[in-house]
């Protein structure tokens, strides 16, 4: 199993550029998550996904958008990029059964560095 | 919402004893995790408290207090390869069980 994958690993845009981060995940996970990282800083949640065709928002999502269209991918979208969004992107996934003792363990891609000139 | 509290930076010496200490406030408590990071790597998941109590896994031990919203992270036997950041995470059981993570302590080891 290649757990959670993520492409590209490196990109520079341009201000008012766009792009779609793509996250891949074979463990069968109901939920995934996008993070974003900046330097020194612990993980920020952009959005989330409970099941295959739903989305949510989490802390920071302006200027970002989702998609959900199959359960093992989850795709970040960036519509007109600007330099505040220079950051590292973590996708993350796990299965929760929602039970009190289960760990629901987040598993989480290797990142997307992502530089905003 | 929920905020969470740990210190910025930490350093001892191999074969050392670090401690981690979490605060947490939340309106939706379900747990307690902590996760590491290498620099340039992903986070990983170490521990995870649900309930009051210590968790020992190795060299590793995380203390939960729910009345006092707080916990730790224990490293014991420190090894240079457990420089790392470390965070404290809570599980918000409203909202698709999303974690919020604590800023980081940065825990260096020296010879």
């Amino acid at each position: 199993n290649a757990g959670v994958t993520q492409t590209p690993k490196f990109r520079v845009l341009k201000t008012g550029q766009s792009m779609t981060l793509l996250c891949a995940q074979d463990m069968n996970h109901e939920y995934m998550y996008w993070y974003r990282q900046d330097p020194g800083m612990g993980l920020r949640l952009i959005h989330y996904s409970v099941g295959e065709g739903t989305t949510a928002k989490g802390e920071v999502p302006d200027g970002y958008n989702v998609s959900r269209l199959k359960k093992q991918n989850f795709l970040l979208g960036l519509e007109s990029a600007a330099p505040s969004q220079t950051s590292v992107y973590f996708c993350a996934s796990s299965m929760t059964s929602g039970e009190l003792l289960s760990t629901d363990t987040q598993y989480f891609g290797p990142g997307t560095r992502l530089t905003v000139l | 919402g929920q905020s969470l509290e740990q210190p910025s930076e930490v350093t001892a010496v191999e074969g050392a004893i670090v401690q981690i200490n979490c605060t947490y406030q939340t309106s939706g408590f379900y747990g307690l995790s902590w996760y590491q990071q290498h620099d340039g790597g992903a986070p990983t998941f170490l521990s995870y408290n649900a309930l009051d109590g210590l968790e020992e896994t190795g060299r590793f031990s995380s203390f939960l207090s729910r009345s006092d919203s707080y916990g730790y992270l224990l490293l014991q036997e420190l090894q240079m390869k457990d420089s790392a950041s470390y965070f404290c995470a809570v599980r918000d059981r409203a909202a698709g069980n999303k974690l919020t993570f604590g800023g980081g302590t940065r825990v260096l080891v020296k010879p």
